[in-house]
């Protein structure tokens, strides 16, 4: 499978919003994915996004999806102590999953 | 409750011997998968199964072997020929292993380190 790219590493302060970004392959992929991943964990279904819609709300995580780029981004509002983890995004190639490399969020007291 | 279970969570080999990771879920999902977690190298498929007795390999499926015998079963042994084992051992399950909104369940990982 082709690269789905992501930043390594954010830093944010409590309180503040994250945002998280993606960059995909596939222009055809029917899903995208977010995934959290606590520590010593396996991963966590997040939410994900149809490939015809732009954008999806879910209480605090905001998805926004750029297919003309093959961009995807999830913001997190209100970003507590709970939310450091590693987000990997995902995209399907050809039935099958294919991750990003992750980004470690870190949330600052 | 369902879901995956993987065991152990902890695992060390000597250099040269084979061992094996266990996959078990009780979802009555039709596929599994095996994936391979390197820090800053996100996650790699071994192999994957989409039904019982059949298999296919992944990107990086030298040194792994699997089997799936029964539906909710899916061992992963790593063997003496895979070079670099060290590192943290996922399996997921799905459905069906045509794209949807559900997307993978995923165990909780073994990590496996070579002494």
């Amino acid at each position: 499978g082709e690269d789905v790219e992501q930043s390594l590493f954010l830093s944010v302060r409590e309180g503040d919003s994250s945002v998280i970004n993606c960059t995909y392959t596939d222009s055809s992929s029917t899903y995208l994915y977010w995934y959290k991943q606590e520590p010593g964990a396996g991963l966590q279904l997040l939410t994900y996004i149809f490939s015809n819609m732009d954008m999806k709300q879910d209480q605090r995580l905001t998805v926004l999806l750029n297919k003309k780029d093959k961009h995807l981004s999830l913001r997190i509002a209100d970003t507590q102590t709970g939310d450091s983890a590693i987000y990997f995004c995902a995209e399907i190639q050809v039935n099958q999953f294919y991750f990003g490399t992750g980004t470690s969020l870190t949330v600052i007291p | 409750d369902g879901g995956i279970t993987q065991s152990p969570k902890y695992l060390f080999r000597k250099e040269g011997q084979n061992v094996t990771l266990s996959c078990e879920q009780n979802l009555n999902h039709d596929a599994m998968y095996w994936y391979r977690q390197d820090p800053g190298q996100g996650l790699r498929l071994i192999y994957y199964s989409q039904i019982v007795n059949d298999f296919q390999k992944g990107d990086i499926a030298e040194g792994y072997s699997v089997s799936r015998e029964k539906k909710e079963s899916f061992p992963l042994t790593v063997t003496s020929a895979q070079k670099n084992p060290t590192a943290f051992y996922l399996c997921a399950s799905s459905p069906d292993p045509r794209p949807a909104h559900y997307g993978y369940t995923f165990g909780s990982g073994t990590r496996l380190t070579v002494v």
